[in-house]
Formats: C-alpha cells, structure tokens, sequence
C-alpha cells in the first residue's frame, strides 16, 4: 500500500519568510502527485498537481513544487509567504494505472505570523 | 462551473438518529469519493465509487455507514444509527477518471455533530 510522509506538522513562520513543506512516499511505480490546501474552516483546494512532464510545478498563490523521482519526494516551496497562506497543507499520492484512490499524508499545518 | 456541492452543511442530530448526508457531482465527472476528516484521525477516505460502481469500501467503519448512487451524478452517505464517535466534517469529491490522470475536487463538508 502507498504512504505519504509529511513530516513538521506544525510550522510557524514570519510573513515573508520562505516556507518547504517535504513529502516523501513510498510507492515505487509511476505515480500523480498533489499537494491540497484546507483554509481554516474551509475544504480542501487543489493546489498544484504533477502526473508527467517537467518535474517543477507551478500552481496558484506562488506555490510551487518539485518533483524528484530518486528521493521519492515532491517538496512544497514557496519564496515568501503572507499572513493568509496559514492554512493546512497535504501531500497526496495516487498510484497511477488502475487505481485513482489518493493516499493522503498527515498534513502540516502552517501559521504565518503577521 | 459549479463545483462538488454537499448538503446540509451542518447537522446536529441525537445518538440513534438517521444522517442522510448528500453529495452531487461536478458535472462530468464519473467518479466520487466519500472523506471523513476529524483532528484524531485525519483525513479518511470511506469509500469511492467508479461509474455509480463501488469500488473499495474497506474504510467504511461498520455496518451502521452506507453509501450509494443512485444516479450517476448524485450520492448519498448515510449513517443509522448515528453515534457521538461519528462527529466529524464528511467531504465528498469527485473527478473525471481517463487514463491514468485523475483529480479530486472537493465539496464544502457536511460538519456532523451528533450528541
């Protein structure tokens, strides 16, 4: 079964400060990778995604992430965050072919101080 | 474009009671996954369906939760009887399966108290 390590659970930081959140998982065959973003309150919100292609992603709010297949990992990074990026972050990883169940990672959750 | 929409969005009902939680599905899309979320236990996936067809519902918790759809742009989760443990946000999402890509869009949540 595939797993999904986000590690750092809570991350506090200043605005403008330069936020990585990493993501390793463990299955070992072709795979999609996301990252969500759940604003206090709110549902989950696609962030980025990656299936193929370049392995640095770029999505929404500045966010980007990278994909590296020999780590088994897809960091999270954004250059300088503001006050309303303190939400909840998750790793997803969905298994490719087959199988279009996520397995999600335990979140991390990020409060960015004004 | 609409997206997921869930109904109610929020319930609070007594133990033993039935929940009937409602989910529809982007428009298009052929594929619908139930969540729980609670600070315990994190996200949970319950079940997902493929074309109206379940497909894993191994993280249903018990014989008191069911899912079905009906149609194949509508489902329902309900929860009979209903007890203070299953109190928890429940998001639906679903996705358009081709191929190999797939990717789910969340609802809003149903927050279910249960007292």
């Amino acid at each position: 079964a595939q797993s999904v390590s986000q590690h750092n659970h809570h991350v506090i930081l200043s605005e403008a400060a330069s936020l990585e959140l990493g993501c390793n998982y463990s299955y070992g065959g072709t795979v999609n990778l996301f990252w969500y973003v759940q604003y206090p309150g709110q549902h989950l919100q696609l962030l980025l995604k990656y299936f193929s292609g370049d392995p640095l992603v770029k999505g929404i709010k500045g966010f980007e992430a990278e994909f590296i297949k020999s780590k088994f990992s897809f960091n999270l990074r954004k250059p300088s965050v503001q006050w309303s990026d303190t939400a909840e972050y998750f790793c997803a990883v969905n298994a490719g072919y087959g199988n279009n169940r996520l397995a999600f990672g335990k979140g991390n959750q990020v409060v960015v101080i004004p | 474009d609409a997206g997921v929409i869930q109904s109610p969005r929020h319930e609070v009902t007594e133990m033993g009671q039935e929940v009937t939680l409602r989910c529809k599905l982007i428009s298009g899309h052929n594929s619908l996954f139930w969540y729980r979320q609670t600070m315990m236990r994190g996200l949970e996936l319950l079940i997902y369906f493929n074309n109206n067809v379940p497909i894993d519902d191994s993280g249903m918790p018990e014989d008191r939760f069911s899912a079905k759809m009906p149609n194949a742009s509508f489902s329902t989760l309900k929860i009979q009887p209903s007890e203070p443990r299953d109190s928890a946000v429940y998001f639906c999402a679903s996705s358009l399966r081709r191929g190999s890509t797939d990717t789910q869009y969340f609802g809003p949540g149903t927050r279910l108290t249960v007292l």
